[in-house]
């Protein structure tokens, strides 16, 4: 079946550092890439996806690629702020609607 | 506002007391789901429905049931709710099926069963 791994956190950074979160993933067929965030005490947003090899997706700073090579979608924020403080999850589509997530990592940006 | 909305927010209940988590969406949506969140896990698929009166089980059905008698709503039903129930509950829409779209979610039930 399809899977997602991404990195456990917490990850702690200092603001205006940089960060990475890995997300590697197992799939039949060509699957959509996605990161969501969930912010304290709220629902899922998205933030970013890409549907092809290859494809950039980007938003508020952040971005990551689609690398079918590596079975990868890293997602990166070159400097980040208190505001960034969240939940993110790395998710795949491999056939209809179904969202398989990755188990979250929880991000604490401090001033 | 284009929004799902989910309720109660929050819930403390005990076992084998059935219950329902409403959740509604205002976005004209065809498919809909409900996810729990257990940390470290991440969030599962319990049920989804591709439209009206189409339901399918998801990844962990198991203790749950679903209806969808009008496209914006899809109850969560819990008959006899047993304390491994207690977690986060997500409702969940999108427009169509298909690879690749945004699902829009709505902000959470807290499920907590005695």
């Amino acid at each position: 079946g399809n899977s997602v791994t991404q990195m456990e956190g917490p990850v702690t950074l200092s603001e205006e550092a940089f960060l990475t979160i890995n997300c590697t993933y197992t799939a039949t067929g060509y699957p959509s890439l996605f990161w969501y965030v969930q912010y304290p005490g709220e629902g899922l947003q998205l933030l970013l996806k890409a549907t092809k090899a290859d494809d950039k997706g980007s938003n508020k700073g952040f971005e990551a690629t689609y690398r079918k090579e590596t079975t990868s979608f890293h997602l990166e924020k070159g400097s980040v702020q208190v505001s960034d403080s969240a939940v993110y999850f790395c998710a795949l589509t491999a056939a209809g609607n179904k969202l398989t997530f990755g188990g979250g990592t929880r991000v604490l940006v401090k001033p | 506002e284009a929004q799902v909305t989910q309720n109660p927010r929050y819930l403390i209940t005990v076992t084998g007391k059935k219950l329902t988590v409403t959740c509604s969406q205002n976005m004209n949506h065809e498919y809909m789901s409900w996810y729990r969140q257990d940390p470290g896990l991440g969030l599962r698929q319990i049920y989804y429905s591709m439209n009206v009166e189409v339901t399918d089980k998801g990844d962990v059905p198991e203790g749950y049931k679903v209806s969808r008698k009008e496209k914006r709503n899809f109850p969560l039903i819990l008959e006899s709710p047993s304390p491994n129930q207690t977690s986060l509950y997500f409702c969940a829409s999108s427009p169509w099926t298909g690879v690749g779209n945004e699902q829009f979610f709505g902000p959470g039930t807290r499920l907590t069963v005695l």
